[in-house]
């Protein structure tokens, strides 16, 4: 099984900064990565796959980047509704999520 | 619109069995597969399995390897995951999502909480 490890678990940022997350395979998964995002009491939404790719109707403050075994999610100026926990996952081989990065007001 | 429609919550005691549905709409169902997902209270996302609506083949996470089982009804659109032999770190809200083309996870259903006691 592929273990994917985010960090940090928790990053406060305050409004309108950037934030930046991180995940990491425990092997290479080439560019077979997605972000997702999850508020409250809601199901997980697809925000990035392809390591890189935008899904449909996400902002362009969501950026993705990486490839094999380091990636990264960049939120460049959150805004008030970003305030989520972030997962990764991986789809090389079948699928594992990350633990999640939760990004709280500072 | 695409959607993915959940069967309510449940209260089940230890050792029981439970039934959870994910009815599709809007789009060709047999044309993508659905994965379950589940979130333990406070916890993060642990994937379950898939299952092809096209061909019904399976693929299961090795931990749970005899204990579940998912089937779909292309009659109705509807996927279903059955887990059998419930203990209390079961609990938790249960996810279908459908497997995009480009093997993510591109729609959800909106959770079904189960809840495991004596």
């Amino acid at each position: 099984e592929i273990v994917m490890t985010q960090s940090p678990a928790t990053l406060s940022v305050s409004p309108g900064e950037r934030a930046t997350l991180s995940c990491r395979a425990s092997q290479s998964v080439s560019s077979n990565l997605a972000w997702y995002q999850q508020k409250p009491g809601q199901a997980p939404r697809l925000l990035i796959y392809g390591a890189s790719t935008r899904a449909t109707g996400i902002p362009a403050r969501f950026s993705g980047s990486g490839s094999g075994t380091e990636f990264t999610l960049t939120i460049s100026s959150l805004q008030s509704e970003d305030f989520a926990v972030y997962y990764c996952q991986q789809y090389n081989n079948w699928w594992t999520f990350g633990q999640g990065t939760k990004v709280e007001i500072k | 619109q695409v959607q993915l429609v959940q069967s309510g919550a449940e209260v089940k005691k230890p050792g029981a069995s439970v039934k959870v549905s994910c009815k599709a709409s809007g789009y060709t169902f047999t044309s993508y597969g659905i994965s379950w997902v589940r979130q333990a209270p406070g916890q993060g996302l642990e994937w379950m399995g898939w299952i092809s609506a096209y061909n019904g083949n399976t693929n299961y996470a090795q931990k749970l390897q005899g204990r579940v089982t998912m089937t779909t009804d292309t009659s109705t659109s509807t996927a279903y995951m059955e887990l059998r032999s419930l203990r209390s770190d079961d609990t938790a809200v249960y996810y279908c999502a459908r497997r995009a083309p480009i093997d993510a996870f591109d729609i959800w259903g909106q959770g079904t909480m189960v809840t495991v006691s004596s």
